[in-house]
């Protein structure tokens, strides 16, 4: 079934500590792939897209994500997790073909331990 | 930084009865979204709206359901009978372009009671 998959449901870091989170989709075409973090009582801010082209993309807040075709993977990463990094954090894809609706993963719950 | 707003920020009902959620997009985007988190769920859409009218909807977005852009800043959802199943936080979104990046409200609660 066509899906966003992120296997991971809670993360306990370290503050300091490096961090990836999972995300892999299973669509027949590359989507367009977004991350985004829901802080408590926030909304869902962006982090970062790919679209096409590098595949390696920056976005805000330090982190970064890297896109792998051959594992139809877009992990999400930070160099060194700080306390306040700690929130929800999503995959989601714009599936080809698809209208530009978003289907989310069931996100990943970020603990930073002091 | 422009922002999508929504109001209320939580709105508690009696099953069977209309509520309406609003939302305020970003001044200059085209693209309107609306979608739901049921507790402990997925984000899931419901409905994307361009140029007046919807141009997507998902099977949760049925006849209960209707979007409407009263004047040239508000996006509003209509649910017309609300059920307990309905409870969830319901977030709304815009974008500047067709399958750009998605801008989103802080959410609305809704509590069906």
């Amino acid at each position: 079934a066509q899906s966003v998959t992120q296997p991971d449901i809670h993360i306990t870091v370290s503050e300091g500590a490096s961090l990836e989170l999972r995300c892999n989709y299973s669509y027949g075409a590359t989507p367009y792939l977004f991350w985004y973090v829901q802080s408590p009582g926030q909304g869902l801010q962006l982090l970062l897209k790919y679209f096409s082209g590098d595949t390696l993309v920056q976005g805000i807040k330090g982190f970064e994500a890297e896109f792998k075709r051959s594992q139809s993977s877009f992990n999400l990463r930070k160099p060194s997790v700080h306390w306040s990094d700690a929130a929800e954090y999503f995959c989601a894809v714009v599936p080809p073909e698809y209208g530009n609706k978003l289907v989310f993963g069931a996100g990943t719950i970020l603990r930073v331990k002091s | 930084e422009p922002e999508v707003t929504q109001t209320p920020s939580h709105q508690v009902t009696q099953m069977g009865q209309e509520v309406i959620l609003r939302c305020v997009p970003i001044s200059n985007h085209l693209y309107f979204y609306w979608y739901r988190q049921i507790l402990g769920q997925k984000v899931e859409f419901l409905v994307s709206f361009y140029n007046n009218e919807i141009s997507e909807k998902s099977e949760i977005f049925d006849d209960q359901f209707s979007v409407e852009r009263p004047d040239g800043s508000n996006f509003t959802l209509k649910i017309r009978s609300t059920k307990l199943e309905d409870s969830a936080m319901y977030f709304c979104a815009s974008s500047e372009l067709e399958n750009n990046e998605q801008f989103f409200g802080p959410g609305t609660r809704l509590t069906v009671l």
